[in-house]
């Protein structure tokens, strides 16, 4: 059991809304991801958090946002929805900074569709 | 930039019978390598690991070697059991950067029947 979750599980949302999306890390772990895993694909990577600052950031718009609490919480934001933008979201969680080879444990995922 | 490829599926084996799936990695630094699998519903859990050239990762009767000069990180099981059926992603964490960016192949799925 990795001890990361995530809500909601399933969310629908018609364009141009915004979103949040919720993940709560395993107690301990400094690091969290979020990755956009569109059906039949592999996850992409959209951004990682570090001790409440971004650090590092994939190849999407700014209208995806994060934001890393403290309490080991964490949130994706997503403005202006589009339809493309429908897919399985996950979290992940490490120990490390980053530049290591920490193993990130991942949530179940929140299913977002965009109608 | 650095990515992964892995065979095609979908892949149906008979129950017991060997596994292997084949997975290809381009990376300029010296990646440590992953394999995830997915139930479905479910999300990613890592499955094995290896961060250096010739190492072998192992679990639930499931192996793979770091092969630096084929740039290789094929996934293998002796006897595969239903409980097996899955999509299973080679990936790899690119060290280059000051954070840990893991890189994900496109999946393969993998059924077995009784």
């Amino acid at each position: 059991e990795t001890g990361v979750t995530q809500s909601p599980t399933h969310l629908i949302k018609t364009r141009g809304q915004q979103v949040t999306l919720r993940c709560s890390s395993q107690s301990g772990h400094n690091t969290v991801s979020w990755y956009q895993q569109a059906l039949g694909q592999g996850p992409q990577f959209i951004f990682q958090y570090y001790r409440e600052e971004e650090n590092g950031r994939g190849n999407f718009p700014p209208r995806f946002s994060g934001l890393q609490f403290p309490n080991y919480s964490s949130e994706l934001n997503v403005n202006a929805l589009e339809l493309d933008d429908s897919a399985l979201y996950l979290c992940a969680s490490s120990l490390g900074a980053g530049g290591s080879t920490d193993t990130q444990y991942f949530g179940p995922g929140t299913r977002l569709t965009v109608l | 930039g650095d990515s992964v490829t892995q065979m095609e599926g979908p892949v149906t084996l008979s129950e017991e019978a060997f596994l292997t799936i084949n997975c290809t990695y381009t990376a300029t630094g010296y990646p440590s390598l992953f394999w995830y699998v997915q139930y479905p519903g479910e999300g990613l859990q890592l499955l094995l690991k290896a961060t250096k050239a010739d190492d072998k990762g192992s679990n639930k009767g499931f192996e793979a070697t770091y092969r630096k000069e084929t740039t290789s990180f094929h996934l293998e099981k002796g006897s595969v059991q239903v409980s097996d059926s899955a999509v299973y992603f080679c990936a790899l964490s690119d060290l280059k950067t000051s954070y840990d960016k893991v890189i994900f192949g496109p999946g393969t799925s993998l059924s077995v029947i009784p």
